[in-house]
């Protein structure tokens, strides 16, 4: 089975960085995924690392170490609109012969001013 | 802008009652999915379905039922309603099962079960 570990909550300053961590142990691993999503919202796709390393797209970067079983995401210069859940989820090739998603519970950061 | 679709937006519905959880997409993607997300519990897996005329069951199948008539639509059933599946509902689909592709969710379904 899966299992994935990030906070529940965090809070940062606008204008700021701050670094999500997300943990897992599972089989078949076939790369992590970030997902943002506001209250009331749908999840949307963030970024996706399948090789060790950073990942950087515009404010976000995201991070890898398969041999940890161990990834970030960044967001730097935070802004009010980034208040939202982020969401880690693993990819693993499954029993049923496909690659299916797991997902952390989430965590909940608040950006103040 | 192409994406999908999920209705109802939201549905208070008496315990022992069946609902069908409607689901279109207009991506051409194979594979759709079917979660539930609980407050403390995360997105969870219902059914899938890779493609057309196929289905599988996710981490929390019992209680609901799919089908995959066509490549568009993906269905979800609740043969006969209980307070525990009071949740959010999100259908999603990605391009193709074989490889990890993104998916992309539709707005959600609010279910109430009293």
């Amino acid at each position: 089975g899966q299992n994935i570990d990030q906070p529940t909550e965090m809070t940062a300053t606008e204008g700021a960085i701050v670094q999500i961590n997300c943990t897992y142990q599972t089989s078949g691993f076939n790369g992590l995924f970030w997902y943002q999503q506001h209250a009331g919202e749908a999840p949307t796709f963030l970024s996706y690392n399948v090789l060790d390393g950073l990942e950087e797209k515009g404010r976000f970067s995201s991070f890898l170490s398969r041999s940890k079983g161990y990834s970030y995401l960044l967001l730097k210069e935070l802004q009010m609109k980034d208040s939202a859940s982020y969401l880690c989820a693993v990819s693993a090739f499954s029993g049923a012969g496909s690659y299916q998603l797991t997902f952390g519970k989430g965590t909940k950061l608040s950006v103040i001013p | 802008i192409a994406g999908i679709t999920q209705a109802p937006t939201s549905q208070i519905l008496a315990a022992g009652r069946r609902m069908t959880l409607r689901c279109t997409q207009d991506m051409r993607h194979n594979a759709m999915y079917w979660y539930r997300q609980d407050l403390g519990l995360g997105l969870r897996l219902i059914h899938y379905s890779n493609t057309a005329g196929t289905t599988g069951k996710g981490e929390v199948p019992d209680g609901y039922s799919v089908s995959r008539a066509n490549t568009d639509d993906f269905p979800l059933t609740l043969a006969s309603a209980v307070p525990s599946q009071t949740s959010v509902y999100f259908c999603a689909s990605s391009r193709d099962w074989r490889t990890t592709d993104t998916q992309y969710f539709g707005p959600g379904t609010r279910l109430t079960v009293l």
